[in-house]
């Protein structure tokens, strides 16, 4: 079985520095996705980030990085520039390839940006 | 391109009463699923279908039925509402990639049910 970890209490940056949110997975399938969500306050889910477990290079999207230690398991999220718009629910997934991959999602992090 | 769209927003049911949640998505997209989230919980799978005509459990399932009948829809039903299924449900679709891995869910905007 698959399992994310997100331990993070809220989690407060000032604005325009940079955050790490943390995500630790459990899994023996060596083949996997790892994915990051944002839910801001009006609830809608966002599409961050992919990290695929053979990618050589750690993704980049923008202000979004993925901080992938495979050995470690971890993916966590670097957001770098933090906005007032960042100030939002934060979660970790994870899918492993094979039929019916359903993905599986931590608890999530609450991340405040202060002005 | 509306991508899912789910319907209502807005429930509020009694105990006992049943009602169906309805999901659209108009990507051509095979796999579509149903999460519910409730606080310190994160999202839950309820059910999921990988094309029309087939359905699977997830790992919340109970008091809960779908079908799959054409590529665009998956209805959601709650058969007996009950206080504990009161939560916010999304809707996500996603389609195949060559990898496999890494095509991401694409949710709805939430429906939020309350049962009292």
């Amino acid at each position: 079985a698959q399992k994310i970890t997100q331990t993070q209490p809220g989690m407060f940056v000032q604005e325009k520095e940079a955050v790490t949110l943390d995500c630790t997975y459990d899994t023996s399938d060596p083949s996997y996705g790892l994915f990051w969500y944002k839910q801001p306050s009006s609830g809608e889910m966002i599409f961050l980030i992919y990290q695929g477990s053979y990618d050589q290079q750690n993704a980049t999207e923008g202000r979004y990085s993925l901080n992938f230690q495979k050995a470690r398991k971890s993916a966590n999220l670097v957001i770098s520039a933090s906005q007032l718009g960042d100030s939002a629910m934060y979660f970790c997934a994870m899918r492993v390839t094979g039929a019916n991959s359903k993905l599986t999602f931590g608890k999530g992090i609450t991340l405040s940006v202060r002005p | 391109n509306a991508g899912v769209t789910q319907t209502p927003k807005f429930q509020v049911l009694k105990t006992g009463q049943s009602m169906t949640l309805q999901c659209a998505q108009d990507m051509n997209h095979e796999y579509m699923s149903w999460y519910r989230q409730d606080p310190g919980m994160g999202l839950r799978l309820i059910h999921y279908s990988v094309g029309a005509g087939i359905t699977d459990q997830g790992e919340v399932p109970n008091g809960y039925n779908v079908s799959r009948s054409t590529t665009e829809d998956f209805p959601l039903r709650l058969l007996s509402a009950a206080p504990s299924q009161t939560s916010v449900y999304f809707c996500a679709s996603r389609g195949r990639t060559a990898r496999g891995n890494n095509s991401p869910l694409h949710f709805g905007n939430g429906t939020r049910l309350t049962v009292t």
